[in-house]
């Protein structure tokens, strides 16, 4: 079975820091992974995703994130926040191995501080 | 705006009713995927339906059903309505069925079930 972990409810960080949003999977082949974001009464945007390849993937809205196939991470980066990055961040996780549905995380909310 | 459309927006009934909810995928997808989000459960996935053909099946209720028509718009039926199944219903989109392949979501369905 396929899970993701999402270890913070929320994350504060102050306006122009670099942010970190942590997501851990377990599936039984080998991964593609998936972050949206979802702002107040909106639906979830793509923002990235990884297949194969390049372990840094880059994304939309100048965010990245971190494949790490030994540590079963894929961690959302920002170099400098903004207020407007305000939201609620998935990440997703879906197995290569047969047909396996995406599974979401528990989403983080991500809290800019002006 | 992701392409992918839903209606109606907001919807309000009682216990016992029911009720369909109108997915529009973007135009060139053939996989159309429907999820529920609550508060407690986070996002579920329900059913995929590819081309007009049920795909998977996910955590849906036996009250819930869901086609796909040939102009690849998708509805899903919630019948015998409880007051947990109040939550957002997303449906979203992608091109194929591959894995690999990024799903679009719609702005939501908010069910209230009083």
């Amino acid at each position: 079975a396929q899970s993701v972990a999402q270890p913070e409810d929320q994350v504060n960080v102050a306006e122009g820091n670099p942010l970190t949003v942590k997501c851990t999977y377990s599936v039984s082949g080998n991964p593609y992974l998936f972050w949206y974001v979802q702002y107040p009464n909106r639906g979830l945007q793509f923002l990235l995703k990884y297949i194969t390849g390049d372990n840094l993937v880059k994304g939309s809205y100048g965010f990245e994130a971190e494949f790490n196939k030994s540590q079963t991470s894929f961690h959302l980066k920002k170099p400098s926040a903004l207020v407007s990055d305000s939201a609620l961040y998935f990440c997703a996780v879906r197995d290569t191995w047969g047909y396996q549905k995406v599974t979401f995380g528990i989403g983080t909310k991500l809290q800019v501080i002006p | 705006d992701s392409g992918v459309t839903q209606t109606p927006k907001h919807l309000i009934t009682a216990t016992g009713q029911r009720v369909t909810l109108r997915c529009s995928p973007r135009s060139g997808d053939l996989s159309v995927y429907w999820y529920q989000q609550s508060l407690d459960q986070g996002l579920q996935f329900l059913i995929h339906y590819y081309n007009g053909e049920e795909r998977a099946k996910g955590n849906i209720l036996e009250r819930f059903s869901a086609q796909q028509f040939p102009d690849l718009h998708s509805e899903l039926n919630l019948s015998s309505l409880e007051l947990g199944d109040s939550a957002l219903y997303f449906c979203a989109s992608s091109q194929g069925q591959g894995a690999q392949e990024t799903q679009y979501f719609g702005p939501g369905t908010r069910l209230l079930v009083l």
